[in-house]
């Protein structure tokens, strides 16, 4: 069965403070690795795919990166508007329409 | 602009009635979710369609029923079946072929009165 496990659970950092968001993952076959950023009472809001091991994307202050096992989503000098809940999922090999795993997010609260 | 589109952002339910939660989408995709989320917890597959007139129950699909009679049209009906239906309510799409990411709607707060 696939399984995907982020941590921490929450996380507080003081404006400027940089850090690491993990997304361990156990898949049969992995296709691809999702990040999204979700606002409290909003739909998760899609940042960043990845394809294979070594693989990396950024996107202002966000750096995600792939391994093997597992994925880290990296927050360079964070801003208070960068406060979310971020959510990684995978979709594995499955062969069917439901190949999406999700985990249960890591809380980041920025403070100014 | 295309998009996925719930609808109502909240809904409110008397014990033993049964509510339909709208989800509709314009990107051609051939796969809809619907997930279920409650506080502190990741995202619970309820179904999931990825063609028209066939859907898949998920891991929680116990007090709930969808429908998939069109490509962009996939509503969630909440039963009185379903004991603790408090939650938040996602509607997903994307293209099952590829290895692309799905698309999320705003979201249906869904409460019990």
């Amino acid at each position: 069965e696939d399984q995907v496990t982020q941590s921490p659970e929450a996380l507080r950092l003081q404006e400027g403070e940089s850090s690491s968001l993990n997304c361990s993952y156990t898949v049969s076959g992995l296709r691809g690795l999702f990040w999204y950023r979700q606002d409290p009472g909003k739909g998760p809001e899609f940042l960043f795919t990845l394809y294979s091991a070594g693989e990396e994307k950024e996107k202002e202050r966000l750096k995600a990166t792939l391994t093997k096992k597992e994925s880290f989503l990296h927050i360079t000098a964070p801003k208070p508007e960068d406060s979310a809940t971020y959510l990684c999922a995978v979709h594995a090999s499955s062969g069917s329409a439901r190949q999406l795993t999700f985990g249960s997010g890591t809380q980041l609260t920025v403070l100014p | 602009d295309g998009g996925i589109t719930q609808s109502p952002k909240y809904l409110f339910r008397k014990e033993g009635q049964n509510v339909t939660l709208s989800c509709e989408q314009n990107l051609n995709h051939d796969a809809m979710y619907w997930y279920r989320q409650d506080p502190g917890q990741g995202l619970r597959l309820i179904y999931y369609s990825q063609i028209v007139n066939d859907f898949q129950k998920g891991d929680i699909a116990e007090g709930y029923s969808v429908s998939r009679e069109k490509k962009e049209s996939f509503p969630l009906t909440v039963t009185s079946a379903q004991k603790n239906p408090t939650a938040f309510y996602l509607c997903a799409s994307r293209n099952s072929l590829s290895v692309g990411e799905a698309f999320f709607g705003q979201g249906t707060r869904l409460t019990v009165v």
